[in-house]
C-alpha cells in the first residue's frame, strides 16, 4: 500500500497561496497522485490529478518531482471559503480497497 | 452537486434495528464504491462495485452489512441489528474506469446515529 503522509492542519490568511505537502515514499509505478477537498457534512470533492511534473487547473495546481516521492498541492490566493479538509491520495485504482484516504490536512482560513 | 445522490441523508434509528440507504450514481459511471466516515477521520473504504458485480470488500464490512447494486445502476447498503459503532456517516461515490485514473464523484453521504 502507498502510505501518504500530510500534515494534520495548517491555518493561512485570505489572499495568500497556501502550499499543503504530501509525502509518499513508497509509490508504485503506475500510482496517480489524487487530490480531494472535504466540507463538513459533504462528501469530498476532487480537485486534481497528477502522476508527474506540474498540473494545472482552474482551482489549483500539483507539483510532483522527479522521484514522485511527494507532492504538494497549491491553492492560489486563497479565501474564506478554501477552509476544509484536503486528502491526498496515491494509487492505480485496480485495487479500491487500496486507496487510503488518511485524516487528511486541515486548512483554516483567516480574515 | 457532483451528481450522485444518496438517500435518506440523515438517518436516526434504535439499536438493533434494520437500515437500508440507498445511493444514485451518476448514470455512466461502472464502478459505484461505499465509504464510512467518522468524526475527524478519512473515509474508509468498505466496498466497491463493478457494474453489478461486488468486486472487493473491506475487513471493516461485517456480516452486519450487505451492499447490492442489481443491474448495474443505483446500490443500496443495508445494516441488520445496527449498534451504536456504526453511528458514521455512510458516502458513496461512483467514477468511471476506462483509464486508470478512475476519478471518484461522491455524494453527500447519509449521517447514521444509532441510539
Amino acid at each position: 500500500l502507498a502510505k501518504t503522509t500530510q500534515p494534520i492542519s495548517m491555518d493561512s490568511y485570505e489572499g495568500q497561496e497556501v502550499n499543503i505537502t504530501c509525502s509518499h515514499n513508497n509509490i508504485a509505478t503506475n500510482d496517480y497522485i489524487t487530490w480531494y477537498q472535504q466540507f463538513p457534512s459533504q462528501g469530498p470533492r476532487f480537485i486534481i490529478q497528477g502522476y508527474k511534473t506540474k498540473v494545472t487547473n482552474e482551482v489549483a495546481s500539483l507539483f510532483i518531482p522527479a522521484d514522485r516521492k511527494s507532492s504538494t498541492l497549491s491553492l492560489p490566493r486563497v479565501s474564506l471559503s478554501d477552509t476544509a479538509v484536503y486528502y491526498c491520495l496515491v494509487g492505480d485504482y485496480s485495487s479500491a480497497s487500496k486507496i487510503i484516504f488518511g485524516s487528511g490536512t486541515r486548512l483554516s482560513i483567516r480574515p | 452537486d457532483t451528481g450522485v445522490s444518496q438517500d435518506p441523508r440523515h438517518k436516526i434509528t434504535k439499536r438493533g434495528q434494520n437500515v437500508t440507504f440507498r445511493c444514485d450514481p451518476i448514470s455512466e459511471h461502472n464502478r459505484l464504491y461505499w465509504y464510512r466516515q467518522t468524526l475527524g477521520q478519512g473515509p474508509e473504504f468498505l466496498t466497491y462495485f463493478q457494474n453489478e458485480a461486488q468486486l472487493e470488500k473491506s475487513r471493516l464490512l461485517s456480516d452486519r452489512f450487505s451492499a447490492e447494486r442489481p443491474k448495474g445502476s443505483f446500490s443500496t447498503l443495508e445494516i441488520q441489528r445496527t449498534e451504536q459503532g456504526d453511528s458514521a456517516m455512510y458516502l458513496c461515490a461512483s467514477s468511471l474506469t476506462e483509464t486508470r485514473k478512475n476519478i471518484q464523484y461522491f455524494g453527500a453521504g447519509t449521517r447514521l446515529s444509532v441510539l
